[in-house]
């Protein structure tokens, strides 16, 4: 079964820090999408980005980078220079290659950027 | 603007009482999805919907019901039956369930029992 680990709870830092959040996933299937999520303290989950099994570059966004390793089977998300508006909650999610309607959360990472 | 729209966002229910919340989608996505956050979890699928006048189970169904008459809307019924229903409740919406079609979320609702 498909599963999504961010063993981060929380995660507090000063303002310009650079923080890294990490997600570990576990999947049988050689097809499968990884997403990261934003959930501010309003509630909404903003979609932060999907990256494909078969596409293991690197992507950056701004002060936003995301590492994909399968052979370590991680997700990381890397945000540099921190800032107050950067506090939220952080999902990391799978889905398999079937279809999404088994798409699998990670608990999510809290983080709490100090000015 | 183009969104998912969730109502109430608070709402307050009592022991033994329904209660429906409201999802409205001008996407024009087929597929529809209702999610429960509890306090330091994932989220957890309730029900989806692929397509007008279907709908299927989640992982955690029970003591819920939905109905899918027009593409944009997606009402969730908590009902009486659901022994734990307060939580953070969040519809969201693809262009359809294939795996990797990104899934976009309502602000979400707020479900309290008193």
């Amino acid at each position: 079964a498909q599963k999504v680990t961010q063993a981060q709870t929380e995660i507090s830092v000063v303002e310009k820090e650079d923080v890294t959040l990490d997600c570990v996933y576990e999947t049988r299937d050689t097809t499968y999408y990884l997403f990261w999520y934003k959930q501010p303290p309003s509630g909404e989950l903003v979609f932060l980005i999907r990256r494909n099994s078969f596409d293991e570059q690197n992507e950056i966004s701004g002060r936003y980078s995301w590492n994909f390793q399968k052979s370590t089977s991680s997700f990381n998300f890397t945000i540099t220079a921190s800032q107050v508006v950067d506090s939220a909650v952080y999902f990391c999610a799978l889905s398999e290659s079937y279809n999404n309607n088994d798409m699998r959360f990670g608990a999510g990472t809290r983080l709490t950027v100090k000015p | 603007d183009g969104g998912i729209t969730q109502s109430p966002k608070y709402l307050f229910r009592k022991e033994g009482q329904n209660v429906t919340l409201s999802c409205e989608q001008n996407l024009n996505h087929d597929a529809m999805y209702w999610y429960r956050q509890d306090p330091g979890q994932g989220l957890r699928l309730i029900y989806y919907s692929q397509i007008v006048n279907d709908f299927q189970k989640g992982d955690i169904a029970e003591g819920y019901s939905v109905s899918r008459e027009k593409k944009e809307s997606f009402p969730l019924t908590v009902t009486s039956a659901q022994k734990n229903p307060t939580a953070f409740y969040l519809c969201a919406s693809s262009i359809d369930t294939t795996s990797g079609n990104t899934i976009y979320f309502g602000e979400g609702s707020w479900l309290t029992v008193v």
